[in-house]
C-alpha cells in the first residue's frame, strides 16, 4: 500500500463546481503539502501544513482552501473551480525539520 | 530568486551507458538536496539525497554529487536500463517548509 494515497486520481469537473481532493499519509508525519505540478514548471506549493492547528498558505494559494482533518489527513479544495486550475495535484508529506519529502501519485484534475 | 533548473530537457541514452543528469540551484543557504524519479502517470519517487556536508553519495547504480562553490547538483545512474526512463528532477532544502523543485529532464534509454 502507498504511504501517501490521494483520491480521487482523476476527476473531470465544469467551472464554477466545487471539487475536493483528499489525502492520508501512513508514514507517521506531521507535515503535509499540497503542490501544483504543470507541464514546464516544477511543483509549487499551494498550501502547507505542519500539525492539525497549524496551516498555512503557499505561492498559489488563490482559488484553494485546504482541511486538516487528522494528522494523517489533509484535503484541498477548489471552491469555485476554473479552467486554468487544470493540473496535476500532489500530496506530500515529510518529516519535521525538513528531510525527505514522499509524494502521493496525483491527483488529474480537469476543470472544462 | 531562489530557483533550481536543469542544463538538459532531455537526455538520450544508450541502453547500458551510464547518465548524468544536471541541476543548478541558487540558494547558498540550501543544505539538503534531494533527486526524484517521475515516471508518466505516477507521483514523484525519492531517489537519493545528500546533505550539505558532503560532496558525494552513493546508491544501487545511482550517485549523486554535490559542489557548493558552483551551487551544481548531479545525479548519475550507472548502466542505465530502460526502466530508468523517466522524468528526473532535483530539489533543495533551505529550512523551515520551502523545498525548490526542478522542472525536471527527461531520459530516454534507446535499446
Amino acid at each position: 500500500d502507498a504511504d501517501v494515497t490521494q483520491t480521487p486520481r482523476n476527476r473531470i469537473t465544469k467551472t464554477g463546481k466545487r471539487i475536493m481532493l483528499e489525502c492520508s499519509q501512513t508514514k507517521g508525519h506531521d507535515r503535509m503539502y499540497w503542490y501544483r505540478q504543470d507541464p514546464g514548471l516544477g511543483l509549487r506549493l499551494i498550501y502547507y501544513s505542519f500539525d492539525v492547528k497549524d496551516i498555512n498558505k503557499g505561492e498559489i494559494s488563490d482559488g484553494y482552501s485546504v482541511s486538516r482533518q487528522a494528522q494523517a489527513k489533509f484535503s484541498l479544495s477548489l471552491e469555485s473551480a476554473i479552467p486554468n486550475q487544470t493540473a496535476l495535484y500532489f500530496c506530500a508529506t515529510s518529516d519535521p525539520g525538513g528531510g525527505t519529502i514522499y509524494f502521493g501519485e496525483g491527483s488529474w484534475l480537469t476543470v472544462v | 530568486g531562489e530557483s533550481v533548473g536543469l542544463h538538459l530537457p532531455t537526455l538520450s541514452v544508450q541502453e547500458g551507458d551510464n547518465s548524468i543528469i544536471n541541476c543548478a540551484y541558487s540558494n547558498s543557504a540550501s543544505d539538503y538536496f534531494i533527486w526524484y524519479k517521475q515516471e508518466s502517470g505516477k507521483g514523484p519517487q525519492f531517489i537519493i539525497d545528500i546533505r550539505s556536508n558532503m560532496d558525494k553519495r552513493q546508491g544501487q547504480r545511482v550517485t549523486v554529487l554535490l559542489n557548493k562553490t558552483v551551487k551544481h547538483l548531479s545525479l548519475q545512474i550507472a548502466a542505465t536500463q530502460p526502466g530508468d526512463s523517466a522524468v528526473y528532477f532535483c530539489a533543495d532544502y533551505s529550512g523551515t517548509y520551502k523545498y525548490i523543485f526542478g522542472t525536471g529532464t527527461r531520459l530516454k534509454v534507446l535499446a
